[in-house]
C-alpha cells in the first residue's frame, strides 16, 4: 500500500488569494490524481499529473485556475487561485496503487471567506 | 468526465437490516471498483470485480457485477453500526484516472 500526506489538513483563506496544496508519497508512482468534493457531494477530478508532463485537466477545470506541479514521482502540488465561496471543498490527492486501486491522502479541508 | 450512477443516494436502515446500493452505466465498463467513505474520513478501496457476473464476498459485504458489465451492486447483509458512510463506485477512464459514482450515503440506526 502507499502512505499519502497532505497538508495542510485544513485553511481558511480569504477571497483573492491562493493556496498551495501538497501531496507526498512514500514511494514512486506514476500517476497522481486531484479531486475535489464539495459536502455530502461524490468525488470530482480535477486533473491527472504525470511526471514530466503537462496535466491533463476535466472538462470545467483550468490550468490558470488549479495549476499542479509534479517535479518527481513522490510529489505533487494543487494550487486553488484567486479563491471565491465557491472553492470551499475538500480537495484530495490520490494515487493509482498496482493498477487497481486508488490510494488517498487524508484531504484538505478549504473554507473561503 | 465519465460519470456512474447509484440508487439510492440516501438510505436509512436499522441495525442488523440488509442493505443494497446500485451501480449503473449507460456504457459497458471493463471494471469496477467500489470504495467507501466514513464520515470525515477519505474514500477506502473495498474490491474491484473485472469478470461478467462476478461475485466476491468480503464477510458481510457482497458484490456482484452485472452480466452486461453495465451495472454493478453492493449488498450489506445485516448492517452494523460500523457500516456508517458513504459507499461508492468507480470506474477507469481511458487514462487510467478513476471516476466516482454519485455515492450512496449510509445510516445505520441502532
Amino acid at each position: 500500500s502507499a502512505v499519502i500526506s497532505q497538508k495542510p489538513s485544513r485553511d481558511i483563506c480569504q477571497r483573492g488569494t491562493s493556496l498551495t496544496i501538497q501531496c507526498q508519497v512514500d514511494s514512486q508512482v506514476t500517476m497522481m490524481f486531484w479531486y475535489r468534493q464539495q459536502p455530502g457531494q461524490s468525488l470530482t477530478l480535477i486533473a491527472t499529473a504525470n511526471q514530466g508532463s503537462e496535466a491533463t485537466y476535466e472538462s470545467g477545470f483550468v490550468i490558470d485556475k488549479f495549476p499542479i506541479s509534479r517535479p518527481n514521482l513522490t510529489f505533487s502540488t494543487l494550487t486553488v487561485s484567486n479563491m471565491s465561496p465557491e472553492d470551499s471543498s475538500i480537495y484530495l490527492c490520490s494515487v493509482d496503487w498496482g493498477a487497481t486501486e486508488a490510494f488517498f491522502g487524508q484531504g484538505t479541508r478549504l473554507t473561503v471567506v | 468526465g465519465q460519470q456512474v450512477m447509484q440508487i439510492p443516494q440516501y438510505q436509512h436502515v436499522q441495525e442488523g437490516e440488509d442493505f443494497t446500493t446500485y451501480c449503473n452505466s449507460s456504457t459497458t465498463l471493463s471494471n469496477i471498483q467500489w470504495y467507501k467513505q466514513r464520515p470525515g474520513g477519505h474514500p477506502v478501496f473495498l474490491i474491484q470485480l473485472v469478470k461478467s457476473g462476478e461475485v466476491k464476498k468480503q464477510k458481510r459485504l457482497t458484490f456482484q457485477f452485472g452480466e452486461a458489465k453495465k451495472n454493478s451492486s453492493l449488498h450489506i447483509t445485516a448492517t452494523q453500526t460500523t457500516d456508517v458512510g458513504t459507499y461508492f463506485c468507480a470506474l477507469r477512464g481511458p487514462g487510467n484516472q478513476f471516476y466516482f459514482g454519485t455515492g450512496t450515503s449510509l445510516t445505520v440506526i441502532p
